[in-house]
Parts: structure tokens; C-alpha cells; sequence
């Protein structure tokens, strides 16, 4: 069964960094895109970042660009968010999930394995 | 980027149909994601590609699209559908996803 598990997410000030963890089994992780998710409490979803399976594609959300930083070890079955510069309205449950492409009369991409989330909080 | 929009919340009575709907300019030429979610849980997805269903999904859902909106329908709709169901796809560049704002669905 594929599954995902996240870590690293803690109580941060305002200006700290963070690095999130995304553990991947039961798939083969390194032919996989990924992506991160958040969500705020009390809010939607919002897509934060993607990384493609060799990491030559890389991908950001206007409000984290040059702030964080997305990579992976494929060795390791890791996803990982280095989170610079933080603010208070970064905080959210952070998802990682991955990316699947299904190809039948045409190409179709959506998110099918999710982790349980990190809860990442910015508060002096 | 692009926006998606969907009605903050829909009701609908135990075994009656519901549909929920998603419009942006950016579904005119990628296909909708819809997912699941319940409180304290991750994510599922339940249509992909506009009108697919995922290996045990129920039957009662179901997907379609027609210019810039896209839709799930709920037919027969179950207590345990109680969730919020959030619309996805890409923007109007292709590269990066957008989510819509979530669905709050009461089965009454």
C-alpha cells in the first residue's frame, strides 16, 4: 500500500526556518512527482510546490517563492521543504502528496496518495 | 495563476442528488480534479480528469464539465458524504495546480 509520512512541522517565530520530511513506501518513489499541500486552519486547500521525479522540474506558489525550497532524495524515499523566512499566514497543516498520471483516451494528472500532514505553526 | 470558485456550502437531503460546481477560466482547457475531505483527514480524490473514478469510489459519483465549470454530482446522497469537496487543476499556464476554495456539503 503506497503511503506517505510527514515530519518536522513544530512552532516557529516570525523570520525562522523549518524543514519538512515526507517519507514515501510502498510505491516506487523515485518515478513519482510530488507535490506539497497546505492548509491553513479553518481554510482550504492551497498547492504550495512541486518537484518532478529527477528534480528537473520545480515548481512554486507566488506567496513562497525565495522563501522555500522543495527537493527530494530519491535514495532515500524523501521529499523534503526547506521553509526560509517564515511568516504567520504560513501557517497550515502541510501535506505532501503525490502526483499520478493515468493515460487512457488522453493524459489526465491529480494528487492519489496523501499524507496525514505536519502542522507547521509561525507565532511569536 | 488562476481561480477556481466554488459555493462556500451545499446542502442536501439523505438519498436526494446534489451538485456541486466549480467555474474558471483555466477548466475551458485542463481537466477537473475533485477530493474529499473530512474533518481531521487528509485529502481523497473521488473524480479525476473531469468524469474518471478512482477504484473504490463509490458509483454515486460522478464528474462532468461544460465550458468553465465543472461539476460533481452526488446521486443518492449517504450520511458518511458529509465532507468538504474541493475542485482542482491547472492554471492558466499549465505548470502550477489551484485549488478551489472548498464546498461544505451538509447531508440533512
Amino acid at each position: 500500500e503506497a503511503q506517505l509520512v510527514e515530519s518536522g512541522g513544530s512552532l516557529v517565530k516570525p523570520g525562522g526556518s523549518l524543514r519538512l520530511s515526507c517519507v514515501a513506501s510502498g510505491f516506487t518513489f523515485s518515478s513519482s512527482s510530488m507535490n506539497w499541500v497546505r492548509q491553513a486552519p479553518g481554510k482550504g486547500l492551497e498547492w504550495v510546490s512541486y518537484i518532478s521525479s529527477s528534480s528537473s522540474y520545480i515548481y512554486y506558489e507566488d506567496s513562497v517563492k525565495g522563501r522555500f525550497t522543495i527537493s527530494r532524495d530519491n535514495a532515500k524515499n524523501s521529499l523534503y521543504l526547506q521553509m526560509n523566512s517564515l511568516r504567520v499566514e504560513d501557517t497550515a497543516v502541510y501535506y505532501c502528496a503525490r502526483e499520478t498520471t493515468v493515460t487512457t483516451y488522453d493524459q489526465y494528472y491529480y494528487m492519489d496518495v496523501w499524507g496525514k500532514g505536519t502542522t507547521v505553526t509561525v507565532s511569536s | 495563476s488562476s481561480e477556481l470558485t466554488q459555493d462556500p456550502a451545499v446542502s442536501v437531503a439523505l438519498g436526494q442528488t446534489v451538485r456541486i460546481t466549480c467555474q474558471g477560466d483555466s477548466l475551458r482547457n485542463y481537466y477537473a480534479n475533485w477530493y474529499q475531505q473530512k474533518p481531521g483527514q487528509a485529502p481523497i480524490i473521488v473524480i479525476y480528469g473531469e468524469t474518471n473514478r478512482p477504484s473504490g469510489i463509490p458509483d454515486r459519483f460522478s464528474g462532468s464539465s461544460s465550458e468553465n465549470t465543472a461539476s460533481l454530482t452526488i446521486t443518492g446522497a449517504q450520511a458518511e458524504d458529509e465532507a468538504d469537496y474541493y475542485c482542482n487543476s491547472r492554471d492558466s499556464s499549465g505548470l502550477y495546480w489551484v485549488f478551489g476554495g472548498g464546498t461544505k456539503l451538509t447531508v440533512l
